[in-house]
């Protein structure tokens, strides 16, 4: 069974910095992209970025571009998103995302989801 | 590039429901849904405009023409009461980038 477990909620201050994880089980780690994606309270789905943890080459939104860091340990199954310096306005839910494509052709699509970690930045 | 949903949709319990989104990327690329309930993650409900995955009941298909996909939801139960997203890829030669609507509320009467 494919399971995206990630790590538990954040509370931070502005400018602090932080990582979250997206621990997985269940599928050949290397061989599928995970992506990230944000969900502001009340708010709808935003895609942030993915990662091919087989070589570590990412992909990023514009939007979120230098805003944040994508990055994936093979040895332990993980992939991460990161900040280095927080904004209130990053208070959110963050989802991690098994890409079930497999990277062939253009297309990209979830197939299994993390359970979220949300993220409350305090100013 | 947009894809564009109407923000809710409302149907009575054993009608059917259609859900639309909008976008010039959808006439090259295919769409894709996504079923969210309050408080949990969103689960795929469609892929490649017309795919169910296994587990998703048949009352959900799926359609596609020129720049608009449907997620039609046959015989509405009150489970299917959620936020669905519609999601495409825009893509070209140098970067791929995943793009989703702005959601669709759907209230079962």
């Amino acid at each position: 069974e494919v399971q995206l477990v990630q790590s538990g909620a954040e509370v931070k201050k502005s400018g602090e910095s932080l990582q979250i994880s997206c621990k997985t089980s269940g599928y050949s780690f290397t061989s599928y992209w995970i992506g990230w994606v944000r969900q502001m309270p009340g708010k709808g789905l935003e895609w942030m970025g993915i990662i091919y943890p087989g070589d570590s080459k990412t992909r990023y939104s514009p939007s979120f571009q230098g805003q944040v860091t994508i990055s994936a340990d093979k040895s332990i199954r993980t992939a991460y998103l990161q900040w280095t310096s927080l904004k209130a306005s990053d208070t959110a839910m963050y989802y991690c995302a098994r890409d079930d494509s497999l990277g062939i052709g253009d297309d990209i699509w979830f197939d299994s989801w993390g359970q979220g970690t949300l993220v409350t930045v305090s100013s | 590039s947009e894809l564009t949903q109407p923000p809710s949709v409302s149907v009575s319990p054993g009608q059917p429901a259609r859900i639309t989104c909008s976008g010039d990327l959808l006439s090259k690329q295919y769409g894709y849904w996504y079923k969210q309930k309050p408080g949990q993650a969103p689960v795929l409900v469609m892929y490649k405009d017309t795919e169910r995955p296994s587990g998703i009941p048949e009352r959900f298909s799926g359609s596609s023409s020129g720049t608009t996909v449907t997620l039609t939801i046959s015989g509405v139960q009150a489970e299917d009461e959620a936020d669905y997203y519609c999601q495409s890829v825009d893509s070209s030669d140098t970067y791929r980038e995943v793009v989703f609507g702005g959601g669709t509320k759907l209230t079962v009467l």
